[in-house]
């Protein structure tokens, strides 16, 4: 089975910083997506960014890019210039190509963002 | 922008009471999803449907959940009866076909807060 690992419970990161929060996950899988999901005071989740497996390139979305290391079953979120809506939980997200299409959640990241 | 809506946002009841909770997913999406999140085990996936068909709620217990879809526009949730271990917020979220979503990702619901004392 796979699962998601999200070492860091909590970070933060002062306005206009940088903060790079990690992920790593465990598939014998050869094909599957990635995800970022935010996840704000209001509940709601947010997809931030994705990354097909097969794709060797870094997804970038404005602010946020991530590190995909496929080797080491890697994938760290890079938010630039933090902004104070960036405070909420982060969860880091798999999926397997081809199979059920069940996202499978880390535990999440709680980011604070500080003026 | 479309939503996936869900009823209640908040419940509160007592143990042993029916729980229903309730989605309607967005317009076209074909693939539902039911998520419940808690502080100790994250989010997990407790069932989900394509074409409104059940594929897998092995993560549901089975006792006391029940989940259904009875058309297109509507899905539900199901306690009962209720334990106050299953405080928690649920999820709904869909998708469309697998192009659409993983581009655009599965759409979440805001959640129904379930407090059971």
């Amino acid at each position: 089975a796979q699962t998601v690992t999200q070492s860091q419970p909590e970070m933060s990161v002062q306005e206009a910083e940088t903060v790079t929060l990690s992920c790593t996950y465990d598939t014998s899988e050869n094909n599957y997506y990635l995800f970022w999901y935010k996840q704000p005071p209001s509940r709601q989740m947010i997809l931030v960014i994705r990354q097909e497996a097969y794709k060797q390139q870094n997804a970038t979305e404005n602010r946020f890019s991530v590190n995909f290391q496929k080797a080491a079953k890697s994938f760290s979120l890079k938010i630039s210039d933090s902004q104070l809506g960036d405070t909420a939980m982060y969860f880091c997200a798999f999926m397997h190509q081809g199979g059920s299409e069940k996202l499978v959640f880390g535990k999440g990241t709680k980011l604070t963002v500080n003026p | 922008d479309a939503r996936v809506t869900q009823t209640p946002r908040h419940k509160v009841t007592e143990m042993g009471q029916e729980v229903t909770m309730r989605c309607q997913p967005i317009l076209g999406h074909n693939t539902v999803f039911w998520y419940r999140q808690t502080m100790m085990q994250g989010l997990e996936l407790l069932a989900y449907f394509r074409n409104r068909a059940p594929l897998d709620d092995s993560g549901m217990p089975k006792d006391r959940f029940s989940a259904e879809m009875p058309d297109a526009t509507l899905a539900t949730l199901k306690i009962q009866p209720s334990e106050p271990r299953d405080s928690a917020v649920y999820f709904c979220a869909s998708g469309g076909g697998l192009g659409q979503w993983v581009t655009y990702g599965y759409t979440f619901g805001s959640g129904t807060r379930l407090t059971v004392v």
